[in-house]
């Protein structure tokens, strides 16, 4: 196991509302990322936390935004949630200097499904 | 074209062979790079960092070739447990901090 944790486990939530993904890193590590999986693709890049702020962003809209606490944990919220936004939802923690080199390492993920 | 590109799958392999996968990466600045393997409804786990040099762990074999901007990964001796996803990626700090995963190749290891 990675010591990654997200919850909830699964979700379910109708079109339009907002929700709340939580993620506690690895202990040591200093970054979180959060990443969007639809059924039979990649993983995509929502974006990076590192100390606090945000370090990098994908091709994702600002209804997505995100925050990292001081202990490192982080949160990811979806405000005005469409159907496409059902998935599973990755958070990866590691451990970086703000370059980017380091190996991440991922919690279960949360599965979300709008309705 | 996609910024990290896989070979498209599945594989089919028996037991014992030997399967080799490719990926391509269209941006020259990336710096840093990665196999992992996906198990069904799993997240994905780190199988190995890909250096210039070549890395190698037990039947793993992974190659970056910064020149022709592909990185490989080699399965020597497949076991049914090899069975998985294997996704590549590829780190870089191009406008700020971005992961590109690609879409993953789908491995079966028959008995």
């Amino acid at each position: 196991e990675t010591g990654v944790t997200q919850s909830p486990t699964h979700l379910i939530k109708t079109r339009g509302q907002q929700v709340t993904l939580r993620c506690s890193s690895q202990s040591g590590h200093n970054t979180v990322s959060w990443y969007q999986q639809a059924l039979g693709q990649g993983p995509q890049f929502i974006f990076q936390y590192y100390r606090e702020e945000e370090n990098g962003r994908g091709n994702f809209p600002p209804r997505f935004s995100g925050l990292q606490f001081p202990n490192y944990s982080s949160e990811l919220n979806v405000n005005a949630l469409e159907l496409d936004d059902s998935a599973l939802y990755l958070c990866a923690s590691s451990w970086e200097q703000g370059r980017g080199n380091y190996e991440q390492y991922f919690g279960p993920g949360t599965r979300l499904t709008v309705t | 074209r996609k910024e990290v590109e896989q070979d498209p799958g599945p594989f089919n392999v028996p037991e014992g062979a030997t399967v080799a996968f490719n990926c391509t990466y269209s941006n020259s600045a990336s710096q840093s790079f990665f196999w992992y393997r996906q198990d069904c409804r799993k997240e994905p786990k780190l199988l190995m960092s890909v250096y210039s040099s070549g890395n190698e762990d037990g039947r793993f074999t992974a190659q970056l070739n910064r020149a022709s901007q592909y990185i490989s990964l080699l399965i020597r001796d497949s076991k049914l447990s090899d069975s998985a996803t294997y996704l590549c990626v590829v780190n870089g700090l191009t406008g700020g901090f971005k992961t590109i995963f690609g879409a993953g190749t789908r491995l079966f290891v028959k008995a």
